[in-house]
């Protein structure tokens, strides 16, 4: 079935330096829903990109839609403490009407 | 703001049982979801709904069954529980901007983590 692959599965960085999560799909998207999980909650919904090409920003976190729509990306600048947690993207496709999560990337920042 | 309310957040059940999982939305959303999360899978869909009285298969429906009586509820039925289905489940709901649309972000209950003895 359809899938989308969510890279690296775990990241540890030191306070400070910059982080990003990557999701890849072969097929082409509709759109990309990008969620936060802080440890112990739920899925918290942050952006949705659906342009080709498209470019976000939210504070320190940029997020990308590809030109091809196959692939997304979420760049943090400087991550804080506060941004621990697992990074899920969830995307559509023409005609699917539901949404493919990838496996998540766990950010752990070390103070 | 959205609230998105599941019956309990810890459930522990016996292998055969009927289980029912409930999930309660008080924003007037037409779609709702029901997903399984496990550590290293993410999280996979396994039925929605877009409107009162249909659902749709999701990715992994085998042993669990919906029913969605009302717009704002949303039941999970694990018709018989087996230990694979050791998860803990989310319920989710969002507003749909057309029929059957999904371009909507979605809220997500706190989740019930469910063991099968």
């Amino acid at each position: 079935g359809q899938q989308v692959m969510q890279i690296p599965q775990y990241q540890h960085v030191q306070e400070g330096e910059d982080f990003t999560t990557y999701c890849n799909s072969s097929t082409t998207l509709s759109n990309i829903q990008w969620y936060k999980q802080r440890p112990g909650g739920h899925p918290v919904f942050l952006i949705q990109l659906v342009k080709s090409g498209e470019v976000k920003k939210q504070k320190r976190l940029t997020f990308q839609f590809g030109e091809a729509k196959k692939n997304s990306s979420l760049h943090i600048t400087a991550t804080q403490t506060t941004d621990v947690g697992t990074y899920f993207c969830a995307a559509t496709t023409s005609g699917t009407y539901k949404y493919i999560f990838g496996t998540g990337t766990r950010l752990k920042v070390l103070a | 703001d959205v609230k998105v309310t599941q019956s309990s957040r810890y459930l522990v059940k016996r292998t055969g049982e009927k289980v029912f999982l409930e999930c309660v939305q008080d924003m007037d959303h037409e779609n709702m979801f029901w997903y399984r999360q496990d550590p290293g899978l993410g999280l996979r869909l396994i039925y929605f709904s877009y409107d009162v009285k249909m659902k749709e298969k999701g990715d992994i429906p085998e042993g669990y069954s919906v029913s969605r009586e009302k717009k704002e509820r949303f039941s999970l039925i694990l018709e018989s529980a087996s230990t694979n289905q050791t998860s803990m489940y989310l319920c989710a709901s969002s507003l749909s901007s057309g029929l059957g649309s999904m371009d909507q972000p979605q809220h997500f209950g706190d989740g019930t983590r469910l063991s099968i003895l």
